[in-house]
C-alpha cells in the first residue's frame, strides 16, 4: 500500500498570505496525484489532478507541482473561503487509491 | 449538471449490514466511461477510499476494493435505475462515518453531499 504523508498537520496563515502544503508518497506515484479541500459539513472538492492541472472552476491562485514522491499545493493569496482542510490523494496504484491525513489551513 | 445523492439508513446495529445507494442525476451512469466510488470519513478524521465500480460497456460491473475492507464490501450498479450501491457487512462502531459517493475522472470530481451512518445498538 502506498502511504501518503501530509505536512504540516496545521498551517496558520493570514488572509492575503501565501500557503504552501506538502504531500509525500511512500513510493513513486508519477504524476497521479490529486488535491482536494473540505470545509466543515461539506463534501471534499477537487482542486488539482495530475499533480498540476486545475479542475474546472478552480481559481488560478491554486497551483500544484511535483512528481514521483514529493508534491506541493500552493495557494498564492489566501482568501477567507480557502480556510479548510486539504487532502492529497494518489491514484497511481489503481485500482487502489489512498488519501493523506490532511492539512488544516487556519487563520 | 451531474449530481449524486446518497441514501440509506442512518442507524445500523452492530454485526448487521450497512446498505447505501448513490443515485446519479443529470447524466447516464451506463454511457459514461467513468468509475464510480465510495469514500467514508469517520467523525473528526480523514478520508478513506472504500471502493469503485465501472459501469460502461463490456466491463460494466468491474469492482475494486480497499484491501482493508475487501472481505466485507460489495459494490454493485443498477444501470436501469441509474444508481450504484454499497453493502458493508458485519459492521462495528468503527464503521460509523459520513459516507460519500463520487465520480472518478481520475480525481473525484463530482461528490454527493454525504450521509451519516451510525453503528449502534
Amino acid at each position: 500500500e502506498i502511504v501518503m504523508t501530509q505536512s504540516p498537520a496545521t498551517l496558520s496563515v493570514s488572509p492575503g498570505e501565501r500557503a504552501t502544503l506538502s504531500c509525500r508518497a511512500s513510493q513513486s506515484v508519477g504524476s497521479n496525484l490529486a488535491w482536494y479541500h473540505q470545509k466543515p459539513g461539506q463534501a471534499p472538492r477537487l482542486l488539482i489532478y495530475a499533480a498540476s492541472t486545475r479542475a474546472t472552476g478552480i481559481p488560478a491562485r491554486f497551483s500544484g507541482s511535483g512528481s514521483g514522491t514529493e508534491f506541493t499545493l500552493t495557494i498564492s493569496s489566501l482568501q477567507s473561503e480557502d480556510f479548510a482542510v486539504y487532502y492529497c490523494q494518489q491514484y497511481h496504484n489503481w485500482p487502489t487509491e489512498t488519501f493523506g491525513q490532511g492539512t488544516k489551513v487556519e487563520i | 449538471q451531474l449530481q449524486l445523492q446518497e441514501s440509506g439508513p442512518g442507524l445500523v446495529k452492530p454485526s448487521e449490514t450497512l446498505s447505501l445507494t448513490c443515485t446519479v442525476s443529470g447524466g447516464s451512469i451506463s454511457t459514461s466511461r467513468y468509475y464510480w466510488g465510495w469514500i467514508r470519513q469517520p467523525p473528526g478524521k480523514g478520508l478513506e477510499w472504500i471502493g469503485s465500480i465501472y459501469s460502461s460497456g463490456s466491463t460494466s460491473g468491474s469492482t475494486y476494493y480497499n484491501p482493508s475492507l475487501k472481505s466485507r464490501v460489495t459494490i454493485s450498479v443498477d444501470t436501469s435505475k441509474n444508481h450504484f450501491s454499497l453493502k458493508l457487512n458485519s459492521v462495528t462502531a468503527a464503521d460509523t462515518a459520513v459516507y460519500y459517493c463520487a465520480r472518478r475522472d481520475p480525481g473525484m470530481d463530482v461528490w454527493g453531499q454525504g450521509t451519516t451512518v451510525t453503528v449502534s445498538s
